[in-house]
């Protein structure tokens, strides 16, 4: 089994706050990713880091900001939460420097923004 | 990338093999065609991936067509932790690997 975890794993919270959703892998990865989905809807890419310092927008809009200080600590951070946040956010990794490694994900944190 | 089309739904009965089917007609030719799953209220599970040549894992098969315009994931004794969605990507490997789009899916329901 991959080791990446993410706390909470539920989190309820009020609109206007300030939320971390933490997300670490002890397998050494270079590669990080965020991704957001709705219930029964698709995955969409939101944050990509291949290493630390590199943070890039993937392909799904978000007012979501992340950081990579540490290879093993990739958390995303919403400044301000409002009801449109609430989704499941899933943390994946990979290897770096191959052309294939496959993505081992977290089981997510579902966020509900009353 | 190449777009994929998946089934909407499956069954499968308990012990029997569960073949989903995918097809991406539009795949370049250093496309990869990758599976993964997601059970319930879990992370998506890679399963297998496979560039022209059939693959074989632990966990499953992956049939791909002579002019790779297609693809069957076979699950070769369901059970019933089988149940999931199965995604079918299409995607050139590389650094840029990581940018899945994970579509709808097919929803497999494995029944006793």
């Amino acid at each position: 089994e991959a080791d990446i975890y993410q706390t909470p794993r539920y989190l309820v919270i009020g609109t206007g706050k300030k939320i971390t959703l933490e997300c670490s892998q002890t397998m050494g990865h270079d590669k990080m990713y965020w991704y957001q989905q709705d219930p029964g809807m698709e995955l969409h890419l939101i944050h990509y880091s291949y290493g630390v310092n590199s943070t890039e927008k993937g392909d799904l809009s978000s007012e979501s900001t992340v950081s990579r200080i540490r290879t093993e600590h990739f958390p995303l951070t919403l400044e301000s939460a409002r009801p449109s946040h609430t989704s499941q956010y899933l943390c994946a990794s990979s290897e770096g420097g191959r052309s294939f490694s496959p993505l081992h994900f977290g089981n997510g944190t579902r966020l509900t923004v009353t | 990338d190449a777009k994929t089309t998946q089934p909407t739904s499956m069954d499968c009965a308990e012990g029997r093999a569960a073949n989903l089917p995918c097809n991406h007609s539009t795949i370049s030719g250093n496309e990869y065609v990758y599976w993964y799953r997601q059970i319930h209220s879990q992370g998506p599970q890679y399963i297998i991936h496979g560039l022209k040549n059939n693959e074989t894992n632990e966990m499953a098969s992956l049939i791909i067509t002579e002019d790779r315009k297609s693809s069957t994931l076979i699950l070769p004794h369901a059970t019933l932790r089988d149940t999931a969605v199965y995604y079918c990507i299409v995607r050139v490997g590389g650094t840029s690997y990581g940018k899945l789009t994970f579509g709808q899916g097919t929803i497999l329901t494995v029944h006793p």
